[in-house]
């Protein structure tokens, strides 16, 4: 039972372009929302939040939106990097049982 | 600061023996840490949340027999993997928490683990 799903596994953008990931979850609980960069042979670093209070944040170029009536979540970051290549997870925070529940991630590629 | 090891980055055994992977935090007290294990292409599944001092809380499905975890010090975990099989082979990640908090969690590099 997955609760929280990346359903792309992988994205392409092009250098200096958008790149949308996007997070869907299945509990409606959830009300807090992280999103981790992955490098190999490293272990996820956190990225940026968001509460259910609101349906954005943002830290540079990096922004999440949250739709709650959608359980649906997404980060933007712009304008794309080749260092922003890496494995993106999305993770929910299970307060009830006081743990993360993560997606499966999306390799993000930037091309040059 | 907030820096978690991990220790091996990977190691090979034979079927039936028993790894232990160690998970420190280097410059922090970690009052929690957790476990996760990682199939290729999959999310990150937790499989336990250690507390420094008592027993480990497992995730159904986990059997606590076959992975033995340790949370001995306030800086250092080890999760024992005994009479390792090839369906153990993973990548295994821990991570840390100050004072608990789960949702800011620093993670280590991961261990991967090949059984053979």
């Amino acid at each position: 039972d997955q609760q929280v799903k990346q359903n792309s596994p992988s994205l392409s953008v092009q250098e200096g372009r958008i790149s949308i990931l996007n997070c869907d979850y299945t509990n409606s609980m959830f009300d807090y929302f992280l999103w981790y960069k992955k490098y190999p042979a490293e272990g996820p670093t956190f990225l940026i939040s968001i509460s259910s209070i609101k349906d954005k944040n943002e830290d540079g170029r990096f922004t999440v939106f949250l739709n709650k009536s959608a359980k649906h979540l997404s980060l933007h970051i712009v304008p794309s990097q080749p260092g922003d290549s890496a494995v993106y997870f999305c993770a929910a925070l299970d307060q009830g049982a006081q743990k993360l529940v993560f997606g499966q991630g999306t390799r993000l590629t930037i091309n040059p | 600061g907030a820096v978690v090891s991990q220790h091996p980055s990977r190691v090979i055994c034979k079927s039936g023996t028993s790894v232990k992977i160690e998970c420190r935090s280097l410059d922090f007290q970690a009052t929690t840490m957790f476990w996760y294990r990682q199939f290729p292409k999959q999310s990150l599944m937790l499989m336990a949340t250690s507390n420094e001092g008592s027993k480990a809380t497992y995730e159904q499905g986990v059997e606590k027999d076959k992975f033995l975890i340790n949370h001995a010090s306030l800086t250092l975990s080890t999760l024992t993997v005994t009479s390792a099989h090839p369906e153990d082979s993973s990548f295994y990640i821990c991570s840390a928490t100050r004072g608990g908090v789960v949702e800011t969690q620093y993670f280590g590099p991961g261990t991967r683990l090949l059984v053979l």
